[in-house]
């Protein structure tokens, strides 16, 4: 089945420094894949969606410049966040729609714990 | 626009006992109906869908869901719970017109006692 391999599940980093999440579709061409924030004990929500050779569609309140998303290829989008606070301190999860599977079913990657000190 | 309520925080039943969690939505259009679970510190993972023709759907781990038009409803059921079905579960909807974006909803946290 589609596997969604997401790099790296833990990362700590120290508040001002940016930091890069890897979204990769493993055995199938993901031209749109999404991007979501868990925070805990909470639902998902909706960052933005990446677009494979276009810019990224961003969610009302969330800023463009603090998460750059890029998507190159059509296996690979990135997140980077950039000048890491404490508060986005969080859980990331990316998703990518296989059209094989039909109705798109989106497949998650297993998330990137992000820890800002 | 779309939307997805989850009526319970958590749901508590017995190993051996039915379970259901409750899930009801609202779109413009069609739906297309998602359950997820996600262990501690995982992503999430697909559990079945509901696209078109029998109400009744069965997925992964023998859990099952019934769409219910009238009602809006989508409930995630399983005639016997098992200690490792303990988990978070979301709900989500699609629009068929929304592409592929999915609304989620808060999410049900399933504690299965021995």
């Amino acid at each position: 089945g589609a596997v969604v391999s997401q790099h790296p599940s833990r990362v700590i980093c120290k508040s001002g420094t940016s930091v890069k999440i890897e979204c990769r579709s493993l055995d199938f061409q993901a031209t749109t894949m999404f991007w979501y924030r868990q925070f805990p004990k909470q639902s998902l929500m909706l960052m933005a969606t990446s677009n494979e050779g276009s810019k990224a569609t961003y969610e009302q309140g969330v800023e463009k410049d603090k998460f750059l998303i890029n998507h190159a290829s059509l296996t690979l989008s990135t997140l980077t966040v950039t000048s890491a606070h404490p508060e986005d301190s969080s859980f990331y999860i990316c998703s990518a729609g296989d059209r094989r599977s039909g109705a798109n079913v989106l497949t998650f990657g297993a998330g990137s714990r992000l820890t800002v000190l | 626009a779309q939307s997805v309520a989850q009526p319970e925080d958590q749901v508590n039943v017995a190993e051996g006992n039915p379970l259901t969690v409750k899930c009801t939505y609202s779109v413009s259009g069609n739906p297309y109906l998602f359950w997820y679970v996600q262990y501690p510190n995982r992503g999430l993972q697909f559990l079945l869908k509901y696209i078109t023709g029998d109400n009744l759907v069965k997925g992964s781990y023998g859990f099952e869901a019934e769409f219910n038009k009238s009602q809006t409803s989508f409930h995630l059921k399983k005639p016997s719970a098992l200690v490792s079905d303990s988990a978070l579960y979301f709900c989500a909807v699609r629009d068929r017109s929304a592409g592929n974006m999915l609304t989620f909803g808060g999410g049900t946290r399933l504690m299965v006692k021995p």
